[in-house]
């Protein structure tokens, strides 16, 4: 089956740190990609819809100087947390999907922790 | 604006018993409906998918049922096992693959 690779699984860095983090398809063409953000106990809120070599589109919110999204090929994309602080600290998931109206594979998530 | 919401919040049984989550959602214009299971810290391990044509899907112990005209879908779980104990999550796509998801259902199951 698809699967969705992310890493890395769990990052811990002083505050003010810049942090990347991976989601690679490994056995398909990712024309689309995802990135959720989920705090404890709640659910998955969309941050930003990436599509490959263009724009991410960034949900109401979200700030797209803060949060960097590059989808540069069909099997990578990279969300980089910029000047990283503790309120910046939560589980990040990332999916990928091929075509439209297809399901999306989801990576097993990092968890990010700014001290 | 399509919104999911999940009853219960949470949900403790002892082993064995046969349980149903609830998943309902505001738009009915839905091509698929998915449930996941998240354990603690982890991501997501997709359960059932069921399109819009179908009425309900199973996998092993698992049937999950969709009801598009009122906006609803369960999980059963039979025979619950404490290897089932996790959070649970309907999610429906929304806006050309996007995806919403209910706030999930966490479940314990006791032995």
């Amino acid at each position: 089956g698809a699967v969705v690779s992310q890493h890395p699984s769990r990052v811990i860095c002083k505050s003010g740190t810049s942090v990347k983090i991976e989601c690679r398809s490994l056995d398909f063409q990712a024309t689309t990609m995802f990135w959720y953000r989920q705090f404890p106990k709640q659910s998955l809120m969309l941050m930003a819809t990436s599509n490959e070599g263009s724009k991410a589109t960034y949900e109401q919110g979200v700030e797209k100087d803060k949060f960097l999204i590059n989808h540069a090929s069909l099997t990578l994309s990279t969300l980089t947390v910029t000047s990283a602080h503790p309120e910046d600290s939560s589980f990040y998931i990332c999916s990928a999907v091929q075509g439209t109206n297809q399901p999306q594979h989801f990576g097993d998530g990092t968890r990010l922790s700014i001290l | 604006k399509q919104e999911v919401t999940q009853i219960p919040a949470a949900l403790s049984v002892p082993e064995g018993e046969n349980l149903v989550l609830n998943c309902s959602f505001t738009d009915s214009a839905i091509y698929n409906l998915q449930w996941f299971r998240q354990d603690p810290g982890k991501g997501l391990t997709s359960l059932l998918l069921i399109q819009s044509s179908q009425r309900e899907q199973t996998s092993g112990r698992l049937n999950a049922s969709l009801d598009k005209s009122s906006g609803r879908s369960t999980l059963y779980i039979a025979a619950s096992q404490p290897g089932d104990s996790a959070t649970y999550l309907c999610a429906v796509p929304y806006n050309n693959n996007d995806m919403r998801f209910g706030a999930g259902t966490r479940l314990t199951v006791k032995p």
